[in-house]
């Protein structure tokens, strides 16, 4: 089985704080991904990695960095975390452009920053 | 931009009654489709998808068929049960591109 797995499931943060949430997959995927979940508007993409050290902005890349060092740990970095950064973050990874191919989630972190 | 709409929910109802969730998208082409179900306190789970027009997805007795005239994707169950509580989200996929883009979720709340 795919396993995507984030090493923080609850996290409690102060403002101002540098935050760091890690991912890693054991499939090889080329794809990873960092999500963001928050009542009423469902999931939206932060960023994606489709390769080592390789990047792109999401819908809503404010205030947040990544770092692919190595194909198997996608990070997410909150440089200076802010009370509105409070939600659950979804790390997912896929293979690449495979039609229909399906992207597997890991159990999320729960992020307040207080 | 693409998007794909959702049902409100909470959706509720009681054991062994029947489940639809409507789900439509805007992306020109062929898509990719899929249901994807979160239960308390854990990520997503695939529950079934599609990919081209008039494949119908199944799992767990859930079903959805990809219906390319009315861009929808509806998810529908026969008999739903208390586990199938859980937070339903659609999501297509553009062909050539390998991000998903979500539904706003459906709450479903089966009580026995």
């Amino acid at each position: 089985d795919v396993k995507v797995t984030q090493s923080s499931r609850y996290l409690v943060k102060r403002t101002g704080e540098k935050v760091f949430l890690e991912c890693v997959q054991d499939m090889d995927h080329e794809n990873m991904f960092w999500y963001r979940q928050d009542p009423g508007l469902g999931l939206r993409l932060i960023y994606f990695s489709y390769d080592v050290k390789m990047k792109e902005k999401g819908d809503i890349p404010e205030g947040y960095s990544v770092s692919r060092e190595k194909k198997e740990r996608f990070s997410l970095i909150l440089e200076s975390a802010s009370t509105n950064q409070t939600s659950m973050y979804l790390c997912a990874s896929s293979q690449r452009q495979f039609r229909g191919d399906t992207i597997y989630f890991g159990e999320g972190s729960w992020l307040t920053v207080v | 931009g693409d998007s794909v709409t959702q049902m409100e929910g909470p959706v509720t109802l009681s054991e062994e009654a029947f489940l639809t969730i409507n789900c439509t998208y805007t992306a020109t082409g062929y898509p990719s489709l899929f249901w994807y179900v979160q239960y308390p306190g854990e990520g997503l789970q695939l529950l079934l998808k599609a990919t081209k027009a008039d494949d119908k997805g199944s799992n767990k007795g859930f079903e959805a068929t990809y219906r390319k005239e009315t861009t929808s994707f509806h998810l529908e169950k026969g008999s739903v049960q208390v586990s199938d509580s859980a937070v339903y989200f659609c999501a297509e996929k553009r062909p050539n591109t390998d991000k998903l883009i979500f539904g706003t979720g459906t709450r479903l709340q089966v009580f026995p």
